[in-house]
């Protein structure tokens, strides 16, 4: 029983293109987040929502869009995808306490 | 803003040595502080805690203690296998905010 899943695990597209990837999680937790991986591994947050609410939203382009329908869900939209967009987006989930964040599998993204 | 340091590698080591990768933070208030492992081709998974000062984590053989006095992490164990090849990360996440801040990874290679 996967616990965080993530949809695609590759997509490759071209530049100027529009992709979603999607997340769900099974948990229960409340808070979900997405994570950008770049090429020398560095991690960092991009979105986070609670109960379907933005709660964080770091420096990221307006290009990037984060959509949560309910708490299992929440999808990331990316328009107008450029060459720096390439990476590995890595969706989470946790509850408040324990703090504990789990991941899903990432999704690899190469944007030629 | 809240930050962690963890040494550069690769680390490399041949099976059954004594292992340590050292992780400093920064961060105001009482962080939770974590060790995530990436296997290669794969996605994060949680390794091991520690949520407030002395606590110990534990798992898989691998330990760390939450030293607030020196404000570190370091990751130890006494034997690693060639299975333990991997990027590991560690990351905290400061008292009040959800996300969690990630040091830059280090790659660890065991040879037979």
């Amino acid at each position: 029983d996967t616990a965080v899943s993530q949809t695609p695990k590759y997509l490759v597209t071209q530049m100027g293109n529009d992709k979603s990837i999607k997340c769900e999680q099974n948990l229960g937790h409340d808070t979900m987040y997405w994570y950008k991986q770049d090429s020398k591994k560095f991690l960092k947050i991009m979105f986070s929502y609670n109960n379907k609410e933005l709660i964080i939203n770091e420096t990221v382009p307006n290009r990037f869009s984060p959509k949560s329908p309910d708490k299992a869900h929440l999808n990331l939209h990316i328009n107008s995808l450029e060459l720096g967009d390439s990476a590995v987006y890595f969706c989470a989930s946790s509850q408040e306490t324990p703090p504990t964040q789990y991941f899903g599998p990432g999704t690899r993204l190469t944007v030629l | 803003g809240d930050s962690v340091t963890q040494m550069e590698g690769p680390v490399t080591l041949s099976e059954e040595a004594f292992l340590t990768i050292n992780c400093t933070y920064t961060a105001t208030g009482y962080p939770s502080l974590f060790w995530y492992v990436q296997y290669p081709g794969e996605g994060l998974q949680l390794l091991l805690k520690a949520t407030k000062a002395d606590d110990k984590g534990s798992n898989k053989g691998f330990e760390a203690t939450y030293r607030k006095e020196t404000t570190s992490f370091h990751l130890e164990k006494g034997s690693v296998q060639v299975s333990d090849s991997a990027v590991y990360f560690c990351a905290l996440r400061g008292t009040g905010f959800q996300k969690l801040v990630f040091g830059t990874g280090t790659r660890l290679l065991v040879s037979p």
